[in-house]
This record gives C-alpha cells, structure tokens and sequence, in this order.
C-alpha cells in the first residue's frame, strides 16, 4: 500500500533562518507531487507540484522552493523565513487522471 | 483565476439534524472532489464527481454535481459528532491536468 510521510511535525524558527521540509511516498512510481500551505480553519493554497524528477511548477511568486530530486521525494525549502511564511504546510500525492490527492499529515511552522 | 467558494463558512447545528454545504464557481470543472480534514491532519477524501449531474451517496452524505459541472453540494442526513470537520470543495479544470484548486471551506461543528 501506498504511504506518504512528511516531517518534522511541528517546527519553530526565526525569521531569516533557512527551512527545508521533507515528503517522501512509498508504494507507487512517478507520483505527482504537491506542496499546499493552509492558513488557520481555510483552504489550501497550492505553492508547487511536480509531475516528474526535477520538474517543479511555482503557483505563486514566494520566499519559498521546491525540489523534486528523487522520483518520491519533495523538499519544501527557503534561504531566509518571514513571519509571513508561517502556517500549516501539507505535502500530497497523486497519480492518473481524476484520481484523490493523497496527504501527508502536515507540518506546523511557526515564525519567531 | 478560478476561484472556489464554499458557503457557510462556519456551521453548527444540533445532533441529529440536516444540512446543506455549497461549493460554486464561475468556471466549469472537469472533475470535483470533496475532502473532509480533521484538525492537524491532512485532508482525506470522501468522494470525486465527474459528469454533470451525477449524484453519489455515502453512508449519510450525498453528493451532487451540478449540470452544468460549476457547482456542488454536500447533504448531511442526521449529523452526528463523528461528522464535524472542515469540508474542502476541490476542482480540476483541465483534462489531463492534476492541478486542483481548493475551496474556502466549511466548519462543521455538531452539537452532541
């Protein structure tokens, strides 16, 4: 079966400090890949997805990237936070056409 | 860009009773799902509508996809307290394209 995990859980950092979040999926091969940040009780705002290794598309312009340098694994990334950059951030699969969108558990990120 | 809008924001309502959450667009979907995310997890999905019109029944919930594929609904019967959550809306626009937008959401909360 298909797994999907993301970490850390929970984070605290200072602003201008780096970040770098992981996701990897287990149990299928060439996955969509998706980074959302979810501000508190709303909907999901998709920041990156990639359909294949090394191919990312930016959903809207940000202090943030992403990488993609294994076929199932996603790095959510930043050189310098801002307490802007603060929120939940979850980390989804998916495969085919129509098919779910699969969610890792998330990391809450806080801006110090 | 294609906006999602979910209506009620925020609904509370006794054990037992029915309720009605919208989702609505401007633009016609290609397909639309329904998630449902307990607080700090990731969002799980509860069904995906593909052709104008369809109805799909799970358990208690029913779904409905509007005609004209620019809208949906999601019916309760009997809420329980197992039910309360944040429901998400999600819609694809373009075949063969994986890039879901994501509603506001509806806060559901049943009073036991």
């Amino acid at each position: 079966s298909q797994t999907i995990h993301q970490w850390p859980a929970t984070l605290v950092q200072p602003v201008g400090s780096p970040l770098s979040l992981e996701c990897t999926v287990e149990g299928t091969s060439n996955p969509n890949l998706y980074w959302y940040r979810q501000a508190a009780g709303r909907g999901l705002q998709l920041l990156f997805y990639s359909v294949g290794i090394g191919q990312i598309s930016s959903e809207v312009p940000q202090n943030l990237s992403a990488s993609r340098p294994q076929d199932r694994q996603f790095i959510l990334s930043s050189k310098k936070l801002l307490l802007s950059d603060s929120g939940f951030y979850l980390c989804a699969w998916s495969v085919g056409k129509f098919q779910p969108q699969h969610f890792g558990d998330g990391t809450r990120l806080s801006i110090l | 860009t294609q906006l999602l809008e979910q209506s009620p924001q925020f609904l509370s309502i006794q054990e037992g009773e029915n309720l009605t959450v919208y989702c609505n667009s401007s633009s016609v979907f290609s397909s639309l799902q329904w998630y449902r995310q307990e607080p700090g997890e990731g969002p799980v999905l509860l069904v995906t509508v593909v052709t104008g019109g369809e109805v799909k029944k799970l358990k208690r919930l029913t779904f409905q996809f509007g005609d004209a594929r620019k809208d949906s609904s999601l019916h309760i019967t009997a809420a329980q307290p197992g039910d309360t959550g944040l429901y998400l809306c999600a819609g694809a626009w373009h075949f063969g394209n994986e890039k879901l937008t994501f509603g506001t959401g509806t806060r559901l909360t049943i009073i036991p």
